[in-house]
Order: structure tokens, then sequence, then C-alpha cells
């Protein structure tokens, strides 16, 4: 069974700042790793996912850097903003179960 | 286009009573999944249906919980009897394909508490 450990558990930076998310998974068969916000209330929602055929994506002010040998992939994100503050949960396959395996979730906060 | 509808959005029930959730998923949407999310944790499988069949019900604790897909569409999930542990938010997503590559789309949630 898929295991994923997210770090930090929470995470307060300044608008404007960088923020920074890691994850580091057990072996998969499958390479697609997403990252998901989640808001109170608010069921979790896709923000951006990579296929590791490339060691990372971009879109907007989002990034997520892949490390295969290492086992880990992060999310940065550029020029945070007090709307980004929510939950992000990373996730990462379970091929056995054809499913994903979430991470425990980082709460980030931005201060304004 | 309507997203993942859930019912009732919150409960609250003593412990050994029963309760049942509702999910609607998006239409056309062949997998639906139920996941379990204890406050301050990331969501965890519970189930997975392709159409109106189980994918995977090994986290399931199958002496109190059940859940069925009627027509490959609606779902429920029911718990009986409640635990005090089960006190979490019951999240139901649907996704266009089965498989691992898929965006999956969640609902609000059912927040239940047990006294």
């Amino acid at each position: 069974q898929q295991q994923v450990k997210q770090s930090p558990q929470s995470l307060i930076v300044q608008k404007g700042g960088i923020s920074i998310i890691n994850c580091a998974y057990e072996n998969t068969a499958f390479d697609y790793f997403p990252w998901y916000q989640q808001f109170p209330g608010k069921g979790p929602a896709l923000l951006i996912a990579i296929r590791p055929d490339v060691s990372e994506k971009k879109e907007g002010r989002f990034t997520i850097s892949f490390n295969k040998s290492a086992k880990q992939f992060s999310l940065h994100i550029m020029d945070s903003q007090p709307g980004d503050s929510a939950t992000y949960f990373c996730a990462a396959p379970d091929t056995g179960r054809r499913a994903l395996t979430f991470g425990s979730g980082t709460r980030l906060q931005v201060q304004p | 286009e309507a997203g993942v509808a859930q019912s009732p959005r919150y409960k609250i029930i003593e412990k050994r009573q029963s309760v049942a959730f509702w999910c609607n998923p998006i239409s056309g949407h062949a997998t639906l999944y139920w996941y379990q999310q204890i406050l301050g944790q990331g969501p965890k499988l519970l189930i997975q249906f392709q159409n109106n069949g189980v994918v995977d019900d090994s986290q399931l604790p199958k002496d109190r919980f059940s859940a069925e897909r009627l027509k490959g569409v609606d779902s429920t999930l029911k718990i009986q009897p409640a635990k005090l542990e089960d006190s979490a938010v019951y999240l139901c997503a649907s996704s266009l394909v089965g498989g691992l590559g898929g965006e999956l789309f969640f609902g609000e949630g059912s927040r239940l508490t047990v006294l």
C-alpha cells in the first residue's frame, strides 16, 4: 500500500513570498502526482499535476518539481497571495488499489 | 456543469446509531469514490466503484460500513453501528474514467459527528 509523507504540517508566509510544500512517496509503477487544494467547508480540488516525463511543471504561480530518484516532489507557490490560504494535499498512485493515496495536508496561511 | 452532490451536509448521531450518506456524481462519470477525512488528516479511500462494480474496498470497515452504487449512478454509504472514531467528513468523488491519471472531482462532503 502506498505511503505518502507530506511536510510541513503548517506554513505561514507573507504576501508576495514563496510557499514550498514537500512530499515523499514509496514505489509506484504509475507516474502521476497531483496536488489538491482545499478551502474550509469544501472538497479538495485539483490544483496542478505532473506526469514526470519532465522534472518540472509550471502553471501560473504554481510549480511542481519532481525528483524521481529521491521519490520526492514539491509544490512551489510564487508571489503567494492571501487567497492562496488553504490546505494543500499531495497524492501519489497506489497501483494495487488503482487509486490515489493522499498526504496528511499542509495548512498554508498567507498574511497580507 | 453540475458538480458532485452530497447530502446531508451535516449529521449528528449517538454512538451505536446508524447513518446514511448519499452521493450523486457528475453525469457520465464512471468511477465513484468514497473517502473519509478525519480532522487534520488527508482523505483516506474507503471504497471505489467502476460503474456499479466494486474496484477496491480493502480499507472499508465491513463490520460496520457498507456502500452501494445502484445502476452505476448514485451511491450511498451507510454506517451501522457508528463509533466515536467515525466522526469525520465523508467525501464523495467521481472521475470520468477509472485508473490513476484522471482528475477527481469532489463534493463538499458530509460532516458526521458521533457523540
